[in-house]
């Protein structure tokens, strides 16, 4: 149980163009799901936490407008990298947190490789 | 403010060794949960251990033990007879109690030879 699946598990696209990313919460509701950012060799970071049906709250630094996520369902979360460059390039991981255990349980999905050209 | 510090960036080591790596913590609450996490060169993040403030017991769980020192602030892994596949790098994670953040260690990149 408690699997999280990334979707795409890597994507390259043109510079200026929008990517977007799924996390899905396979066999539990995610009440809330986390994204990170993790450049080469470093650690990651976290972007932003989204609750189900609730606008994401974004860590400092991170450009809400530019990262867009969506959190429609309990079992659904997208993220959205509009308008990307070559600095976007990352590794962009989610996680999810089973609504039905303690908080401090969060399950990774293996990732989504994000190049931007 | 919360801190986790992994001094070690890198560590090689021969099949068979043992070796720790090490993890140091700030955080001013009193309940917080501390975790390690193992990412393999495929990039999914491993999930190994979770340790709340108030368990210092020491765990071992097969060839992996982890040591809490509240009073150090540290909580160190150790890999007895490591092998091949134990390569990886390993992430230190905190969380204080009342939020889901994680705030992740720089990570150590642990290279197994054989």
């Amino acid at each position: 149980g408690a699997v999280v699946s990334q979707h795409p598990s890597w994507v390259i696209c043109k510079s200026g163009t929008s990517v977007k990313i799924e996390c899905r919460s396979l066999d539990f509701q995610a009440t809330t799901m986390f994204w990170y950012r993790q450049f080469p060799k470093q650690s990651l970071m976290l972007m932003a936490t989204s609750n189900e049906g609730s606008k994401a709250t974004y860590e400092q630094g991170v450009e809400k407008d530019k990262f867009l996520i969506n959190h429609a369902s309990l079992t659904l979360s997208t993220l959205t990298v509009t308008s990307a460059h070559p600095e976007d390039s990352s590794f962009y991981i989610c996680s999810a947190r089973d609504g039905d255990k303690g908080y401090n349980e969060q399950f990774f999905g293996p990732g989504t490789r994000l190049t931007v050209l | 403010a919360q801190k986790v510090t992994q001094a070690q960036t890198e560590i090689s080591v021969v099949e068979k060794e043992d070796v720790t790596l090490d993890c140091v913590y700030e955080t001013r609450d009193t309940t917080y949960y501390l975790f390690w996490y193992k990412q393999p060169p495929s990039g999914e993040l491993v999930f190994l251990i979770r340790r709340n403030s108030f368990d210092e017991q020491n765990e071992i769980s097969g060839r992996y033990s982890w040591n809490f020192q509240k009073s150090t602030s540290s909580f160190n892994f150790t890999i007895t007879a490591s092998q091949v596949v134990d390569s990886a790098v390993y992430f230190c994670a905190l969380s204080e109690a009342g939020t889901d953040k994680l705030i992740f260690g720089t990570g150590t990149r642990l290279q197994v030879f054989p």
